[in-house]
């Protein structure tokens, strides 16, 4: 069964960091690109980071680009998100979510999500 | 504003049938595949279909999916009152290199 754990949230200061990680576990890991989801208080899902399968690419939103650095650890099965220089808008539920690029690209499982709030 | 967009809300009566659509523009919907998420309320998103029109294991065939051009549709056939969630659209945009989703449509069965 496939399992995604998100870890790391809480209450950070505008301007402050956090580090997110997601331990992953019921299928081979290195072998699946992995992403961040995020979703504010009420409102839609946003699509944040993704990374390849060995991590050698790396893609982000405009809205993190410069701010929120993404990597992973196959030899820990671990997914990270080291966010810098948080905003009041970055207050949201972060997903992790297994990335299938196959055909599509699509996110065939989420963890339960972890809150991160941004507020002085 | 998300890039893709779908209605805020629908609505129908137990059993009865209902739509979403999706529409997008060439980099995205126009050029990969679509998938759709349902989120109960409280929980985490889950993939309902993707590659357009495929289910994953265990989603049951009330559930089905379609793309033409720039818009997908997902179409969901014997309403029940357990399937009140939002819905998401996600795709991915070449000119953003980028996923992409919809803003998202309630869902609610009378």
């Amino acid at each position: 069964e496939v399992q995604l754990l998100e870890s790391g949230g809480g209450l950070v200061q505008p301007g402050g960091s956090l580090r997110l990680s997601c331990a992953a576990s019921g299928f081979t890991f290195g072998n699946y690109a992995m992403s961040w989801v995020r979703q504010a208080p009420g409102k839609g899902l946003e699509w944040v980071s993704a990374i390849s399968d060995s991590g050698s690419n790396i893609y982000y939103a405009a809205s993190v680009k410069g701010r929120f650095t993404i990597s992973r650890d196959n030899s820990k099965n671990t997914l990270y998100l080291q966010m810098n220089s948080l905003r009041a808008e970055d207050t949201a539920v972060y997903y992790c979510a297994k990335f299938t690029s196959i055909t599509g690209k699509y996110f065939d499982y989420w963890g339960q999500g972890t809150l991160v709030t941004v507020s002085s | 504003q998300s890039v893709l967009t779908q209605p805020p809300s629908v609505s129908a009566a137990p059993g009865q049938k209902v739509t979403i659509s999706c529409s997008g523009s060439s980099s995205n919907i126009g050029k990969h595949y679509v998938s759709w998420y349902q989120q109960l309320p409280g929980t985490a998103p889950k993939l309902l279909i993707y590659d357009n029109s495929e289910r994953p294991s265990g989603i049951p065939d009330r559930f089905s999916g379609s793309k033409s051009g720039t818009s997908a549709t997902l179409g969901i056939t014997g309403l029940q009152t357990g399937d009140e969630a939002d819905y998401y659209c996600g795709t991915w945009d070449s000119s953003l290199s980028a996923g992409v989703f919809g803003g998202g449509t309630k869902l609610t069965v009378l």
